[in-house]
């Protein structure tokens, strides 16, 4: 079964600050990985991807990749309130399909 | 920007009975998936569709489940006789073509089954 694992939070961080997001993922074959934020009773919204070690940033948001841990790591800086919402680590291990956590619950207190 | 349209937005059936949802996908999109998540819980893969057939499925995908996509721009779920475990958001997704992995989720349908 491959499986992808988030500390579902919530966690919680003042307004300004940095909120850190970890992922680790089972499967050794995954190429691609992808972070999405959902509001409440909303539908995924891609905010990340990343297919190579290191670090991309874009924006307030960086994504880190180490496929030798097998982990991947989101932060978002000078965290906004309307930063509030869950973050879903998903991963592509073969094909098309997406494989989701089961997302982290950030809240940004003003 | 494109988006991927879900119809009905919320839908409340009796138990047993039929369901269909309703996707439009972006129109020069060629790969088109369905989701769902109950409540509370994960976003799980349930099928995915290409050049008009399964290219794969779930274990969740079994026979009361079924897709097509009967006109040049429709992608539909249907559900042959619901359960109240089958209660949960379904979100549609397409992608441009194998590879381009930025998935477009649409608004999602909210199925209850009562």
């Amino acid at each position: 079964q491959k499986e992808v694992e988030q500390n579902s939070g919530p966690l919680s961080v003042p307004e300004g600050a940095i909120a850190s997001l970890n992922c680790t993922y089972s499967d050794r074959g995954s190429q691609s990985f992808f972070w999405y934020r959902q509001y409440s009773g909303k539908s995924p919204e891609l905010i990340m991807s990343i297919y190579s070690n290191g670090d991309k940033e874009d924006g307030r948001f960086t994504a880190q990749l180490n496929k030798a841990s097998q982990y991947v790591s989101l932060l978002i800086r000078d965290s906004q309130p309307s930063d509030s919402a869950t973050y879903l680590c998903a991963v592509i291990a073969a094909g098309n399909k997406l494989t989701f956590g089961g997302g982290t619950r950030v809240l940004v207190k003003p | 920007e494109p988006e991927v349209t879900q119809t009905p937005s919320h839908q409340v059936t009796q138990m047993g009975q039929e369901v269909i949802l309703r996707c439009v996908p972006i129109s020069n999109h060629l790969y088109f998936y369905w989701y769902r998540q109950i409540l509370g819980q994960k976003v799980e893969f349930l099928v995915s569709f290409y050049n008009n057939e399964i290219s794969e499925k779930s274990e969740i995908f079994d026979d009361q489940f079924s897709v097509e996509r009967p006109d040049g721009s429709n992608f539909t779920l249907k559900i042959r006789s619901t359960k109240l475990e089958d209660s949960a958001m379904y979100f549609c997704a397409s992608i441009p073509g194998q590879g381009v992995y930025g998935y477009t989720f649409g608004s999602g349908t909210r199925l209850t089954v009562v």
